[in-house]
């Protein structure tokens, strides 16, 4: 079992629609948690860290619920520039971060 | 301020030739990670230091691959005898980290290298 478990995708959806995705981890230990967001033919970059209580960022929204080892990030309003690959990433008790293959969302107008 | 920088951006060799990839992380960051992605095997950690000592190298494939980082400011990936199945995109990240600052990696643009 990977440490780290994303739904690939691709999600394709509309300019304006609201989309969540999901992430499971397998180490109970893990202590931080954050979506990285990795455009075509570039570096992965800090989109959000994710907090227990959940938070928000303008349009985008992260719950962690450590009790299943599940992390989601929800994107209200796409935008076509949304599009990229978006990558659960875990960080156990060392500061090894442990990424998800990412799921690729498509925006089309 | 200036991010992440790797060189080459790009590296075209054949089989068995000696491939160098060279990382000057962020000032001031204190841990540097290398990293490899592949479409099949996604985003790996191959090694990291923490204050120039290298810290965990379980991810090195194999004894062909080794990593220096002999300052603050400079790290190098060396493969060497290079194969056709070390082709993949390798990132390096720093980070603040180590002595207990934020655990955010940046990440230099990666160099794409192919071994014909």
């Amino acid at each position: 079992r990977k440490e780290v478990e994303q739904d690939p995708g691709p999600f394709n959806v509309p300019e304006g629609a609201t989309v969540a995705f999901n992430c499971t981890y397998s180490n109970s230990a893990s202590q931080s948690f954050f979506w990285y967001r990795q455009d075509c033919r570039k570096e992965p970059k800090l989109l959000m860290s994710v907090y227990s209580s959940g938070n928000e960022d303008g349009r985008f929204t992260a719950q962690l619920n450590r009790a299943s080892q599940y992390i989601s990030l929800l994107i209200r309003d796409s935008k076509l520039s949304d599009s990229a690959t978006y990558l659960c990433v875990v960080r156990g008790n060392t500061d090894k971060l442990i990424f998800g293959t990412g799921t690729r969302l498509q925006v089309f107008p | 301020d200036a991010g992440v920088i790797q060189s080459p951006r790009h590296e075209v060799t054949e089989m068995g030739q000696e491939v160098t990839l060279r990382c000057k992380p962020i000032s001031g960051h204190n841990s540097l990670f290398w990293y490899r992605q592949t479409m099949m095997r996604g985003l790996e950690l191959l090694i990291y230091f923490n204050n120039n000592v290298p810290i965990d190298d379980s991810g090195m494939p194999e004894d062909r691959f080794s990593a220096k980082m002999p300052n603050a400011s400079f790290s190098t990936l060396k493969i060497q005898p290079s194969e056709p199945r070390d082709s993949a995109v390798y990132f390096c990240a720093s980070s603040p980290r180590s002595g207990g600052g934020s655990d955010t990696q940046y990440f230099g643009p990666g160099t794409r290298l192919t071994v014909l």
